[in-house]
């Protein structure tokens, strides 16, 4: 099956640092990644989406600025949350997906845990 | 503009049991994806099930199956012969494809707790 793989799993950073987080598409080539973030009361928020050969595209409330992205192949993501604060937290989930029959679908990785202190 | 409605906060059944979980959607669109996900107590989401608005058939896969109502918008989940792993917090999600975005808009979950 797919795999997506982020890492690190959980980080607790202080208030105003920031943290980098990791995305890896094991077995296949992810044509698009998607970052989500999880609020502690589980809705979910699209953060940004980038597409191989597309620049990135930022929701609303989300900049480059703030959650820069980089998805330099096929296979690997990273974001980073600069100057976090306590309304950073949440659980930061990757989803990728590729092509054919399963275009479609946003297979998601574990996620990264962010706590802020 | 899309929307996605659980409205199950929570349902306990027996193993080995069926349950249903309900979603309802909205949107604009003819054309649009239905996904079914699971959140594991560690927060892992993992994909189960999907159901492509075109179909007529109700997609299966597994234990997993789908209530396709396309008039009611409505498309629910069926697990059969629950196990105890099966305990999760399920989540309907959509995206359609007029959007021309790759946003999934999801519902608010259903926790799910099969007991012994």
């Amino acid at each position: 099956g797919a795999l997506v793989y982020q890492y690190p799993r959980r980080t607790i950073c202080k208030s105003g640092t920031s943290m980098r987080m990791e995305c890896q598409a094991v077995g296949f080539q992810a044509t698009s990644v998607a970052w989500y973030r999880q609020s502690p009361q589980k809705t979910f928020e699209l953060i940004a989406l980038s597409t191989v050969n597309s620049a990135i595209k930022y929701e609303q409330n989300f900049t480059q600025e703030k959650f820069p992205i980089s998805h330099p192949n096929l296979s690997f993501s990273s974001m980073t949350v600069l100057n976090a604060y306590l309304e950073d937290r949440g659980l930061y989930l990757c989803g990728a997906r590729w092509g054919a029959h399963s275009q479609n679908t946003l297979y998601f990785g574990a996620g990264t845990r962010l706590s802020v202190l | 503009a899309q929307k996605v409605t659980q409205t199950q906060t929570s349902i306990s059944v027996m193993e080995k049991t069926t349950v249903t979980m309900d979603c309802v959607y909205e949107t604009q669109d003819s054309s649009y994806f239905l996904f079914w996900y699971k959140q594991t107590a560690s927060g892992e989401i993992v994909f189960l099930i999907r159901q492509d608005s075109y179909k007529k058939e109700n997609a299966t896969v597994g234990h997993y199956s789908l209530n396709f109502q396309k008039p009611k918008s409505s498309i629910g989940l069926i697990i059969t012969a629950t196990q105890i792993e099966d305990s999760a917090v399920y989540f309907c999600a959509m995206r359609d494809l007029s959007s021309g975005s790759w946003q999934l808009i999801f519902g608010s979950g259903t926790q799910l707790t099969v007991m012994p």
